[in-house]
């Protein structure tokens, strides 16, 4: 039971390039979400999904695509970078627990630099 | 629209002194989780609690406390006899059920430095 998956690790981009981040769970999570992580910002939310085939944005959503086909998978898409996007950027699943509660598990991070 | 306040930056302390996270929230909903993350140097989330907004009992876990009270919109996170392991960022986080919304509205977070 691997819980979230997220790669890579670490990514320097060019500016305009595009990548896409990857990000995987085995708990057969309904919820996923990516955050992004900014010295003093705290981790904002950038997309989020309540189930396949359904998604919805965030806080910070401009510049960022995501999808998902599959429960297990959700990727999030930089079809443009930008230096504003350098950041740490954390996927996150999380289920019901009854009576709308959730548990929330996160993956290792992405370190993404833009230069 | 929901908020976290985590008004302390940062924090020293010295070994075995007790420390207390100070955390603030602001929502409308009458349904609502709040949560404690770690995150150690080494960059993961930790989980450490979650409080949904029917339960002010107060919890411990070991070392650890966390002090829920409603009427100040308060979610205090304290540390008994603070070790060196202890130091990390620490974030507080809220989630509201308002039209059904799965969002987590993060503090931005208190660093806590364990001197030895």
């Amino acid at each position: 039971n691997a819980g979230v998956t997220q790669t890579p690790k670490f990514q320097v981009l060019k500016t305009g390039q595009s990548m896409t981040l990857q990000c995987a769970q085995d708990m057969n999570h309904e919820y996923m979400s990516w955050y992004r992580q900014d010295p003093g910002m705290g981790l904002r939310l950038i997309h989020y999904s309540v189930g396949a085939g359904i998604t919805d944005q965030g806080e910070v959503p401009n510049g960022y695509n995501v999808s998902r086909s599959t429960t297990e998978d959700f990727p999030l898409r930089l079809l443009s970078a930008a230096p504003s996007q350098t950041s740490v950027y954390f996927c996150a699943s999380s289920y019901f627990l009854g009576q709308g509660d959730t548990e929330a598990f996160f993956g290792q991070g992405t370190r993404l630099t833009v230069v | 629209a929901q908020k976290v306040t985590q008004a302390q930056t940062e924090i020293s302390v010295v070994e075995k002194e007790d420390v207390t996270l100070d955390c603030v929230y602001e929502t409308r909903d009458t349904t609502y989780y709040l949560f404690w993350y770690k995150q150690p140097p080494s960059g993961e989330l930790v989980f450490l609690i979650r409080r949904n907004s029917f339960d002010e009992q107060n919890e411990i876990s070991g070392r650890y406390s966390w002090n829920f009270q409603k009427s100040t919109s308060s979610f205090n996170f304290t540390i008994t006899a603070s070790q060196v392991v202890d130091s990390a960022v620490y974030f507080c986080a809220l989630r509201g059920d308002s039209g059904g919304y799965q969002k987590v509205t993060f503090g931005t977070g208190t660093k806590l430095q364990v001197i030895p």
